[in-house]
């Protein structure tokens, strides 16, 4: 098993262009997450999709859309880039919303927006 | 809201032990985690304790929780160069319809050999 994979590694982008961020997981997992990890602020919820079919907003939706394209691929789109939108981004999934499942990452996307 | 608080850097010789603390504010916590992050990678889970044990040990990590003062440790016994990373601790709780995990800034360990 791959477990969750992540694409691209690495991009850098101008302000105001678009890109998707891709991620799969192959654990048949119903949830999954996207986050983004910024230095001193620890890693942030940008959506979920608790299962598919079904998306919903996080902490910091704002300048993102989602799509749950099936069970196992969940993808983060930008559409106009921002600087603030530098970060690393992670994708996640869990099998279920239960308190007691955890959520698996992936090795992250970084972005640079210039 | 919830909030999860972290030390920012521990430094500790190969062969000593480490002991990484962490606060949290949400009393409704049902499940605590710490997370390890290697340089470039992702988070990867290290071990979980449920809120309504004490302690819980695996191999040579040991966890503490003390739900009264909310505070949550993770002891790395004989710490080893590749112990070295970011470590992640979170909390699970409800928020809404969401069981929200809340994650600390991350406390960066270096181990010097």
């Amino acid at each position: 098993n791959a477990g969750v994979t992540q694409t691209p590694k690495f991009q850098v982008l101008k302000t105001g262009q678009s890109m998707t961020l891709q991620c799969a997981q192959d654990m048949n997992h119903n949830s999954m997450y996207w986050y983004r990890q910024d230095p001193g602020m620890g890693l942030r919820l940008i959506y979920y999709s608790a299962s598919e079919g079904t998306t919903d907003k996080g902490e910091v939706p704002n300048g993102y859309n989602v799509s749950r394209l099936n069970k196992r691929e969940f993808s983060l789109r930008l559409e106009s880039a921002a600087p603030s939108q530098t970060s690393v981004y992670f994708c996640a999934s869990s099998p279920g919303q239960g308190y007691q499942e955890t959520q698996y990452f992936g090795p992250g996307t970084r972005l640079l927006v210039l | 809201g919830e909030d999860v608080e972290q030390s920012l850097f521990l430094s500790v010789r190969e062969g000593d032990s480490s002991v990484i603390n962490c606060t949290y504010t949400d009393s409704s916590s049902t499940y605590l985690y710490w997370y390890k992050q290697e340089p470039g990678a992702g988070l990867q889970l290290l071990t979980y304790i449920f809120s309504n044990m004490d302690m819980k040990q695996d191999q040579r990590l040991t966890v503490l929780l003390n739900k009264k003062d909310k505070h949550l440790s993770l002891r790395i016994a004989d710490t080893q160069t590749g112990d070295s990373a970011i470590y992640f601790c979170a909390e699970k709780g409800q928020s809404g319809g969401y069981q929200k995990v809340t994650f600390g800034i991350g406390t960066k360990l270096q181990v010097i050999p």
